[in-house]
Formats: structure tokens, sequence, C-alpha cells
């Protein structure tokens, strides 16, 4: 079965440190993204990468960075971490094109 | 990017056949159409996908409208274990990554 895992189910930082979260697939998928997931807002693409050392902004980019070094890890950064950044985060990988995405079990991240 | 449209939520009783509805009014000719549904407390997984012909898996059904400006999620025997939130979302063939926005999706409640 695919597999795709998230570092940290849970992680609690205090406003402006450094956060990093990072997500590995097993299945040489080229595709990956992260997604913010907030009550009564739905998932949100945040970024996504199509190869290694690529990547394309989502809709809400502001305030995170990504980083690909490796076909199979996909980390998120949060430079300076706020108290509104404090959400779900979903990773998820796929082939390219138009096949099944598979999804992490999430991070959630509170900030404090 | 194509936008989806669905009901906040919808309920049905146990055993009985669901039909959640998806508007995608903007779609293009490469927008591949997916349904993905999420459980309390876990990542969304994959129910679903198709072009144009109405497609049929272990899952669940999928109905496509000619002019493929709707579908339609068949779920023919709901269980208590169907009970999610379902996410219908377009992804684009057209391009490397296959950009995969998600919108509110639809709350099930199923009933015994």
């Amino acid at each position: 079965d695919v597999k795709v895992t998230q570092s940290s189910r849970y992680l609690v930082k205090r406003t402006g440190e450094k956060v990093f979260l990072e997500c590995v697939q097993d299945m040489d998928h080229e595709n990956m993204f992260w997604y913010r997931q907030d009550p009564g807002l739905g998932l949100r693409l945040i970024y996504f990468s199509y190869d290694v050392k690529m990547k394309e902004k989502g809709d809400i980019p502001e305030g995170y960075s990504v980083s690909r070094e490796k076909k199979e890890r996909f980390s998120l950064i949060l430079e300076s971490a706020s108290t509104n950044q404090t959400s779900m985060y979903l990773c998820a990988s796929g082939i390219r094109g138009t096949g099944e995405l598979f999804f992490g079990e999430g991070s959630r991240l509170t900030v404090l | 990017d194509a936008k989806t449209t669905q009901p906040n939520s919808m309920e049905s009783n146990e055993e009985e056949p669901v039909h959640l509805p998806c508007n995608h009014s903007t779609i293009s000719g490469t927008d591949y159409i997916h349904w993905y549904r999420q459980l309390p407390s876990q990542g969304p997984e994959y129910v679903i996908h198709g072009l144009t012909s109405n497609v049929n898996n272990r899952m669940a059904s999928l109905a496509i409208a000619e002019d493929r400006k709707s579908s339609t999620l068949i779920l023919h025997r709901a269980t208590l274990r169907d009970a999610a939130v379902y996410y219908c979302i377009l992804r684009d063939n057209n391009t490397n990554a296959g950009k995969s926005t998600f919108g509110d999706g639809t709350t099930l409640t199923v009933k015994p």
C-alpha cells in the first residue's frame, strides 16, 4: 500500500519559532502537496511540487516556504510561526497527471 | 482554476442509496473529476474519479452529466461508516502538477 508519512501528529510551538513539517512518500510519486485545513474552510492548498527542486505556489502560500531536495520528501517550513498558522496540515502525493492523491494522517500544529 | 460547488450537508438513512451532487460549471476539457472523503481525525481518502463516462468501483459510482458541468457520487447502500465529509475536486491534466483545490465538501450524516 502507498504510504504518506508525516513526521509529527501533534506539535506545539511558540510565536516566532521556525517550524519544519516533514512528509515522506514511498511510491516514487512525482507530485506532492501541502494543504492546511481549518474548521469551515475545507482544505486550502499552500504549495505543491511536481519534481525535485520544483515548486509552485498554491492558494495561500504567504508565510510558508517548501523544500524538495529528494523525490520522496517534501518539507513545509514556517520561518516565523504566528498564531494564525495554528491549523491541521495535510500532505499528499500522487503520480504525474490526474491519478488519485494519497494523504497523510495530518499534523496538528498549535502556535502559542 | 475551475471550482466546484457542493451542498454543505446531507442526511441519509442506513442501507439507503445516497446521491451527493457537485456542480463544476467552469470545468475545462482537461479536468478530471475526483471524489475524496474524510473521516474524523483522518486525512482524506480517494473514492473515485472520471473524465466523461460514468465510473463504478467497489466503493461507489460516479455519474457525470453529458455537458460535464455536474456530477453525482452515488453510494448504493449507506452504512454508518460512510458518515464523512465528501469532497468533489477537479484535477487538471494540462499541467505537470495536476494542481488540486478542494472546496468545503458535503458533510454526510447517516442515521441508523
